[in-house]
């Protein structure tokens, strides 16, 4: 049963820490997103990459965060230095190539920076 | 630039009722897709619409796609316990059918056994 598979789960950082998440996207797919949900901003895209290459990283505060995918099947987004208000769920989601494809999403990495 | 917009943000529902949350772009979609997330999960695919007025129904479930690819619907007829979370349309941003995928704020349902 393919999926996306996201780590860590859960992360409890201090402020200022650097915070690493990755991605294993589902073998085959070549799109890569990566999402932030809050209650506030609901899912807001971070991220983008098509055949490995950033595509669109607009939506990432780029003082800050970082995208990489050093092959395909590893994403990576990074926190550094963390802040409180990066607290939120972080998804990773992968897309078959072709087009009307349906984007299968991890379970996500619930980040608190305390 | 593209926005995807969802109303209501929440409905409160008893079980049996019916249940409908809309969904308008600022411009004109492609496709849209629908997802789910169960409380605590992850959005789960639904449904895509691509064709204009097209009507997909799954179940006690039925997708609507606008005349003019703007707007889109989801309708739940008889909700149950098990339809609770919180659903969103999903467009991608552009005219290619292939962009990053753009999401609204979501509906999120609870239903009153």
């Amino acid at each position: 049963d393919a999926r996306v598979t996201q780590t860590p789960r859960h992360k409890v950082t201090e402020m200022g820490q650097e915070v690493t998440m990755r991605c294993q996207p589902i073998l085959g797919h070549n799109t890569v997103f990566w999402y932030r949900q809050t209650m506030m901003q609901g899912l807001e895209l971070l991220a983008y990459f098509r055949n490995r290459a950033p595509l669109d990283d607009s939506g990432m505060p780029k003082d800050r965060f970082s995208a990489e995918m050093p092959d395909a099947t590893l994403a990576t987004l990074k926190i550094q230095p963390s802040e409180p208000r990066d607290s939120a769920v972080y998804f990773c989601a992968s897309q078959p190539s072709g087009a009307y494809t349906e984007a299968f999403f991890g379970q996500g990495t619930r980040l608190t920076v305390v | 630039g593209q926005q995807v917009m969802q109303i209501p943000q929440y409905q409160h529902v008893q079980e049996g009722e019916d249940f409908t949350t809309y969904c308008n772009s600022s411009t004109t979609l492609s496709n849209i897709q629908w997802y789910k997330q169960r409380p605590g999960g992850h959005p789960v695919f639904l449904i895509q619409l691509v064709k204009s007025g097209e009507v997909k129904k799954q179940k006690r479930l039925t997708f609507q796609f606008g005349e003019a690819k703007k707007n889109s619907s989801l309708h739940i007829t008889a909700t149950q316990t098990t339809d609770v979370g919180t659903y969103f349309c999903a467009g991608p941003r552009g005219s290619s059918n292939t962009g990053k995928l753009i999401f609204g704020q979501g509906t999120t349902l609870q239903v009153k056994p």
